[in-house]
């Protein structure tokens, strides 16, 4: 069964910290998609980022870097000199891509918290 | 207009009464989803749709039903709600790599 584990439920930093938020996925398919959304406060769900389980390739944009490894199963996600705004929820999700189809399992996710 | 819609936003009901969520999208996706949100927990899948003949339990599906009444319509119903259904529901829509457009969610009390 396909899991994913936040293990970091809240993280505090001040202005300008680099902060890294983890994620550790389960599956038993060798074809899957990993994502990343963030939740405001405003409360709406904003897609982020997906990778495909081929493509390990890490992702750099702006202050966000994506770290993929599928030899620990881990999808972190990394914001380079944080800024009030990036407070929020961030999840992580994993959506495999079998012909059945299943659906997308999120992480319980992580509050950042981002003080000036 | 926002792709996926979802009404009502805010609801307060007693419990016992059968409340339905509506959902409708533009994105021209088969596959529906409706979630739960809880502090704490994250975002629980609820019931999943592929296309319209198509309907899946998720998670947490006791106490809910849903229909989809087509392609780009997706409701899920509390036949007899209760207080612990108090939350946040978010209806969304994925293409077949899983990437999901979200409504704004639908904020229902049960009191």
């Amino acid at each position: 069964a396909q899991k994913v584990t936040q293990a970091q439920t809240e993280i505090s930093v001040v202005e300008k910290e680099d902060v890294t938020l983890d994620c550790v996925y389960e599956t038993r398919d060798t074809t899957y998609y990993l994502f990343w959304y963030k939740q405001p406060p405003s409360g709406e769900l904003v897609f982020l980022i997906r990778r495909n389980s081929f493509d390990e390739q890490n992702e750099i944009s702006g202050r966000y870097s994506w770290n993929f490894q599928k030899s620990t199963s881990s999808f972190n996600f990394t914001i380079t000199a944080s800024q009030v705004v990036d407070s929020a929820v961030y999840f992580c999700a994993l959506s495999e891509a079998t012909q059945a189809g299943t659906a997308l399992i999120f992480g319980k996710g992580t509050t950042l918290s981002v003080s000036s | 207009d926002a792709d996926v819609t979802q009404t009502p936003r805010n609801r307060i009901t007693k419990t016992g009464k059968r409340i339905m969520l509506e959902c409708s999208q533009t994105k021209g996706h088969d596959r529906m989803y409706w979630y739960r949100q809880d502090p704490g927990l994250g975002l629980r899948l609820i019931y999943y749709s592929f296309d319209v003949k198509d309907i899946n339990k998720g998670e947490i599906s006791d106490g809910y039903s849903v229909s989809r009444q087509a392609q780009a319509k997706f409701s899920l119903s509390l036949e007899s709600a209760i207080p612990n259904q108090t939350a946040l529901y978010f209806c969304a829509t994925s293409d077949y790599r899983g990437t999901a457009f979200f409504g704004q969610g639908t904020r229902l009390t049960v009191v």
